[in-house]
Parts: C-alpha cells; structure tokens; sequence
C-alpha cells in the first residue's frame, strides 16, 4: 500500500532557482521524514517534521506539513548543482499498529548549472 | 564513523541459488529493515526487526527471510531466488520504528537474477 506520493515526479530548474516537492499521504501519521538519494546510492535522511509541526527548517530546506490536507512541501532555497537527487518522503503508519515506514516514489530533481 | 554496511554491493546469481545479502550497524540501534527499490514503485519494506529475535513482515516479504540473532546484524536471505527480485536493495537502521529518529542507509545491493 502506497503511503505517500511525491509531486512531481520528475522536477527541472536552474541553478540558483527555488525548488518545491510535494508529498501526499493517505491514513493519519505521527511523524515524516524527507530523505535525498543520489543517483543509486543509499538514502540520506534530511529532514523530520512532527504531526503537532507546522514548519521546519534546516539551512536551506524548509518543510511544511499540513495534516487536514494530509501533505507535506519540501522546498529547497538557492539550488545548486548538487542537490540533483531524488527526493523521498518517508510516513510512519500508526493506525495499522505496525511499525513500517512507508516511502513514496520519489521526486526526481535536476538542477542545471 | 556511523555507518550501516551492505555486502556485497553487486550480485548477480541464477535462478534458486540461495543468495545471503548481509548488513550490519555500528550504531547500537534497535531498529533495522530491508528495502527493494524498483523503477516506478519507490522504497518498499521487506522485514524489519524491532530488536534481537524480533522480526516482522513489510509489505513484500514472499520470498525472502531474515533473522536477527544479534543487535548489529541484520542478514537477508533469498532461499530460491527469482528474476522478479531482481532490484536494488537497501538495508536501514534507526533508534527506534517509529520514524520519529532517523533512519541511516547502507549504499545498497545491485541484484540481478537470472
């Protein structure tokens, strides 16, 4: 069962421009991660946001989470080259009692230089 | 260094040939799971394990068992592998399941069978 959906799926930009993924979920959660993957390596967690959260930021990611619409915005400020990675948001499912994390498909971004 | 390492980095093995793909933590954490990332389909949970002994199904687990005798290491096992397991697999670790820590990732095991 797919948890959370990332839009769009495939994201383009110039270097130095703004970058905005979204990430949709079904069923009620505690808490939810974003994670980058660089092409074909392992997963590196970037930011965790909290059901009782609003807002959070870390240098120059900041991320929302609306729970009445059950989604959550990662922007990425003044990209650069190196953010290229795709982009995954993470949902714990405490409804289902289970202690799985459930990811997205993820948010390919390319930033042109 | 805190590091989850995955063994070996690249397989490629025939159709039923047992296959073990190991992975272990630095990290102490009580948590550990296996991942399968398939083109258009994302991350998907295999198993993952509360803590030593404890193990529970993800959402693919046919085909594939692990076990937990210790806290750092975390082997999976194919025991008749197929060529619709052929994927890319991840092996993650974290303090605790309830995503509320993160979870830190091995570099992945390139699978392929034939």
């Amino acid at each position: 069962s797919q948890q959370g959906e990332e839009d769009p799926q495939a994201l383009s930009i110039q270097e130095g421009e703004n970058a905005t993924m979204n990430c949709s979920y079904k069923t009620s959660i505690n808490n939810l991660q974003w994670y980058r993957q660089n092409s074909g390596r392992g997963l590196v967690h970037l930011i965790l946001i909290r059901s009782n959260e609003r807002e959070k930021h870390s240098g120059r990611l900041r991320v929302t989470l609306d729970t009445s619409k059950k989604s959550s915005s990662l922007l990425i400020t003044a990209s650069r080259a190196a953010d290229t990675a795709s982009y995954f948001c993470a949902t714990d499912s405490p409804l289902s009692g289970t202690y799985k994390y459930i990811f997205g498909t993820g948010t390919r971004l390319k930033v042109l230089a | 260094e805190a590091q989850v390492t995955q063994n070996p980095r690249y397989l490629i093995t025939v159709t039923g040939k047992k296959l073990t793909v190991t992975c272990s933590q630095n990290m102490n954490h009580e948590y550990m799971s296996w991942y399968r990332q398939d083109p258009g389909l994302g991350l998907r949970q295999i198993y993952y394990s509360m803590n030593v002994e404890v193990t529970d199904k993800g959402d693919v687990p046919e085909g594939y068992k692990v076990s937990r005798k210790e806290k750092r290491n975390f082997p999976l096992i194919l025991e008749s592998p197929s060529p619709n397991q052929t994927s890319l697999y991840f092996c993650a670790s974290s303090w605790t399941g309830l995503l509320n820590t993160e979870a830190f990732f091995g570099q992945g095991t390139r699978l392929t069978v034939v």
